[in-house]
């Protein structure tokens, strides 16, 4: 089945741990990209990946990293976490670009304290 | 960065009812794409526009790329209550920002049966 997964679904930390949200697709997507979506705000972008090796800021890219290792793997790295990133997540894919259709996770609930 | 403007913000309506939604933008798009999230779920494509003018159908569901390449509507007929959920315009300008997508702040919509 063609899918987004992210893991975890849910965690609550603390200010300061660092902590890493995975994102892997099995469609064999060129693209990748990560939102938080905030009551009232809709999805705002925070990094995309236009392929392996590649990837550039969005919307909202402060107190974020990613990198893009493989073609399948978009991990979402929060190196200092604040309570301002307490939000839903969520990855998506597609085949090329933003300009295409893309599939999105299930949406990851971070809670930081 | 480029703003969506997507209204009304929520809407309450019987069903049976028809449903009209529209974002508006400060800058021009090249696509537009129409989003549904159910809760707990990440968004799922419904309809996606790619030419000025553009009218495209989707089962009950309709959404037009207006002239200006500013604006574009999506339109429910008929709603029962599975349309229940947020619905979600997003644009791609293309060019250098093919890789952003920007969305729309979201539409609620509640049915009643």
């Amino acid at each position: 089945e063609a899918q987004v997964t992210q893991n975890p679904r849910y965690l609550i930390t603390v200010t300061g741990k660092k902590l890493t949200v995975t994102c892997s697709q099995n469609m064999n997507h060129e693209y990748m990209s990560w939102y938080r979506q905030d009551p009232g705000l809709g999805l705002r972008q925070i990094y995309y990946s236009m392929n392996v090796e590649v990837t550039d800021k969005g919307d909202v890219p402060e107190g974020y990293k990613v990198s893009r290792k493989e073609k399948r793997n978009f991990p979402l790295i929060l190196e200092s976490p604040s309570p301002n990133q307490t939000s839903l997540y969520f990855c998506a894919s597609s085949l090329f670009d933003g300009n295409q259709p893309q599939h999105f996770g299930d949406g990851t609930r971070l809670s930081i304290l | 960065g480029q703003q969506l403007n997507q209204s009304p913000q929520s809407m309450f309506i019987q069903e049976g009812e028809d449903v009209s939604m529209n974002c508006t933008s400060s800058s021009i798009f090249n696509t537009w794409l129409w989003y549904k999230q159910d809760p707990g779920e990440g968004p799922v494509l419904l309809i996606a526009l790619y030419k000025a003018g553009e009218l495209t159908s989707n089962g009950r569901l309709t959404a037009q790329f207006g002239i200006t390449r500013k604006d574009s509507f999506l339109n429910i007929s008929a709603s029962i209550p599975s349309d229940v959920g947020i619905y979600f315009c997003a644009g791609n300008a293309g060019g250098t920002s093919y890789g952003k997508l920007t969305f729309g702040q979201g539409t609620i919509l509640t049915v009643h049966p």
